[in-house]
């Protein structure tokens, strides 16, 4: 049973345009919600979290927004730079559990 | 800076071979937890401790275990392994008390033949 699910497996943009990622999940317990950036040969990195208090939470180019009732957050990149490519990964978890990932999502920034 | 070790970047091992793959971090973290990453499936989690000498299981725990004697190592043992646990392996570790953000290791990409 997915409970986090990133429908989309790749998404490619122009620099200097928006990037916007998608993250379904099934879990209405779930209360807090992070972003990982990963690099191929490295591990993910913490890019930005949100808590299920929140609709909205930015971070320079980063914003994740959060839309409870539908069960869904997105990671908005503007401007989107060449740098940016890699794989991100959603996950979500209800306090005092642990991290359920979703599938990943290929970012790939042309120049 | 926390930073999490992973004992190798790169192993190849033949089929029944008992392996381990090693776990370091130095920031003090009660939680650490071992994951496998696969194309299209994102990280599932194999196995995960908060304290020393403890341990749970997670997702896909079949044909893994693990050892954690002290705080700051955690190992993750594949008892004989097979061809379908040709993956990434990716070590975290967190602080209980104060952020749910994992901090992850660089990843050890094993192939079993």
């Amino acid at each position: 049973d997915q409970q986090v699910k990133q429908n989309s497996p790749s998404l490619s943009v122009q620099e200097g345009r928006i990037s916007i990622l998608n993250c379904d999940y099934t879990n209405s317990m779930f209360d807090y919600f992070l972003w990982y950036k990963k690099y191929p040969a490295e591990g993910p990195t913490f890019l930005i979290s949100i808590s299920s208090i929140k609709d909205k939470n930015e971070d320079g180019r980063f914003t994740v927004f959060l839309n409870k009732s539908a069960k869904h957050l997105s990671l908005h990149i503007v401007p989107s730079q060449p740098g940016d490519s890699a794989v991100y990964f959603c996950a979500a978890l209800r306090s005092g559990s642990r991290l359920t990932f979703g599938e990943g999502t290929q970012l790939t920034v042309n120049p | 800076d926390v930073k999490v070790t992973q004992s190798s970047r790169y192993l190849v091992k033949r089929t029944g071979e008992k392996v381990f793959l090693e776990c370091v971090q130095d920031m003090d973290h009660e939680n650490m937890f071992w994951y496998r990453q696969d194309p299209g499936l994102g990280l599932r989690l194999i196995y995960f401790s908060y304290d020393v000498k403890m341990k749970e299981k997670g997702d896909i725990p079949e044909g893994y275990s693990v050892s954690r004697e002290k705080k700051e190592r955690f190992s993750l043992i594949l008892e004989s392994a097979s061809t379908n646990q040709t993956s990434m392996y990716l070590c975290a570790s967190v602080d209980s008390g104060n952020s749910y953000e994992q901090y992850f290791g660089p990843g050890t990409r094993l192939t079993v033949t």
